[in-house]
């Protein structure tokens, strides 16, 4: 699996647009991009998807770049409830999923 | 909406003891999966189950087992709990791929804490 990084944490304004960066230079051409939430005490979230293309759903918009050696999450209009660990995870289309440390994304009032 | 839930939102048990964790989704969902999460360590797969009787192991399987006699419910058993089984344990499920859903959007239910001591 390509390796992904992510910066630790990040703060973002209520109300403001969050960019959440995310490195995979190893990335091959069969992986997908995907990104997942987990808000403390809860499971995991799936948010959106990506393979070439950039990806906007009803939660957020992925914009991946032509390289597709990096990846911005773009959550538009943040809330207090988007307070979460942010998982990027690049990986062939199997059940398996597996995240590391993420970035925290803490948003202020 | 998927609804997963799980028995126990947090469950403390003695070195040795049995443990049986319950997941239960009410989407008729073929797939169900169990991870174990720490920290470090991130997420990671111990089985999957595609259909009722079905499992595969995942990457961890060693020191588990698991169940699945309905399509609702999927368990995991800790036959001996040993003190490095001390996680947070997350059950998920998704529906086929064939049904056009891709195999990384899976719903996961809120995770049981075990502490074994």
């Amino acid at each position: 699996d390509a390796k992904t990084t992510q910066p630790t944490s990040m703060d973002c304004a209520e109300g403001r647009a969050a960019n959440l960066p995310c490195n995979h230079s190893t990335i091959s051409g069969n992986e997908y991009v995907y990104w997942y939430r987990q808000i403390h005490s809860q499971g995991p979230q799936y948010i959106i998807h990506g393979l070439k293309n950039n990806e906007t759903n009803e939660m957020a918009s992925l914009i991946i770049t032509e390289d597709r050696k990096s990846s911005t999450l773009i959550l538009p209009h943040a809330t207090l409830r988007d307070t979460a660990v942010y998982y990027c995870i690049v990986r062939v289309l199997d059940y398996k999923l597996s995240f590391g440390a993420g970035t925290t994304v803490t948003v202020r009032a | 909406d998927v609804k997963v839930t799980q028995s126990s939102r947090y469950l403390v048990k003695r070195t040795g003891e049995k443990v049986f964790l319950e997941c239960v989704q009410d989407m008729d969902h073929e797939n169900m999966f169990w991870y174990r999460q720490d920290p470090g360590l991130g997420l990671r797969l111990i089985y999957f189950s595609y259909d009722v009787k079905m499992k595969e192991k995942g990457d961890i399987p060693e020191g588990y087992s698991v169940s699945r006699e309905k399509k609702e419910r999927f368990s995991l058993i800790l036959e001996s709990a040993s003190t490095n089984q001390t996680s947070m344990y997350l059950c998920a499920s998704s529906p086929l791929y064939a049904q056009g859903a891709l195999p990384f959007e899976q719903y996961f239910g809120p995770g049981t804490r075990l502490t074994v001591t």
